[in-house]
């Protein structure tokens, strides 16, 4: 079993429209966890952290479900800019490892 | 504020060869993690170098080695190629807090192709 796992998409929606990604992931003792955004041939760049208690940037918003072992991506007013794939990745803490899903492509279409 | 930079940016080697690629770490941080980007995949965790040490190795072959110098950039290298090894090579670095690892900021990438 992967330690994260991401629905690779292509999640097509239109401009304006609130769009959500799950990721799970199999390691309970997971401490840390984020989004990062990667556009085309790009390295990936941190979008957000994910905290327990959920946290907001802007039109992203994150959530954390440590009992059922996923955290969440929701993007709300869609942009054009925002196409790109969305990873998740989890950090176990005794191991100081990162574990990347392998993630979830989003177009935004005009 | 210099932020992750790595070298070569394109590479093309054969099969048996072997690959070193480079990497400085954001000012300010001491650990390099490195990941292999194979197309349409996640990133795959290779290994870690902190205080010059190797920490933590994912699930690769000897073949995949690295080193981290005093002033804390790194190396990975890649022995004896396999077409397999073509990918995007990714360095990440970060600042060790205690047990815990900061946040990781990625270099650009050296896009390994093996012929």
């Amino acid at each position: 079993r992967k330690e994260v796992e991401q629905d690779p998409g292509p999640f097509n929606v239109p401009e304006g429209a609130t769009v959500a990604f799950n990721c799970t992931y199999s390691n309970s003792a997971s401490q840390s966890f984020f989004w990062y955004r990667q556009d085309c041939r790009k390295e990936p760049k941190l979008l957000m952290s994910v905290y327990s208690s959920g946290n907001e940037d802007g039109r992203f918003t994150a959530q954390l479900n440590r009992a059922s072992q996923y955290i969440s991506l929701l993007i709300r007013d869609s942009k054009l800019s925002d196409s790109a794939t969305y990873l998740c990745v989890v950090e176990t803490t005794n191991f100081n490892k990162f574990y990347f899903g392998s993630g979830t492509k989003l177009n935004v279409k005009p | 504020d210099a932020g992750v930079t790595q070298s070569p940016t394109h590479l093309i080697k054969t099969r048996g060869q072997q690959v070193t690629l480079r990497c400085s770490p954001k000012s300010g941080h001491d650990t390099v993690s490195w990941y292999q980007q194979a197309l349409g995949q996640g990133p795959q965790f290779i290994f870690q170098y902190y205080e010059e040490e190797e920490r933590q190795r994912g699930n690769f072959p000897d073949r995949f080695s690295g080193h981290q110098f005093p002033n804390y950039s790194s190396e990975l290298n890649v022995n004896a190629l396999l077409l397999g090894d073509s990918a995007l090579y990714l360095c990440a670095s970060s600042l060790m807090a205690g047990q815990f690892l900061d946040t990781q900021y990625f270099g650009p990438g050296t896009r390994l192709t093996v012929l």
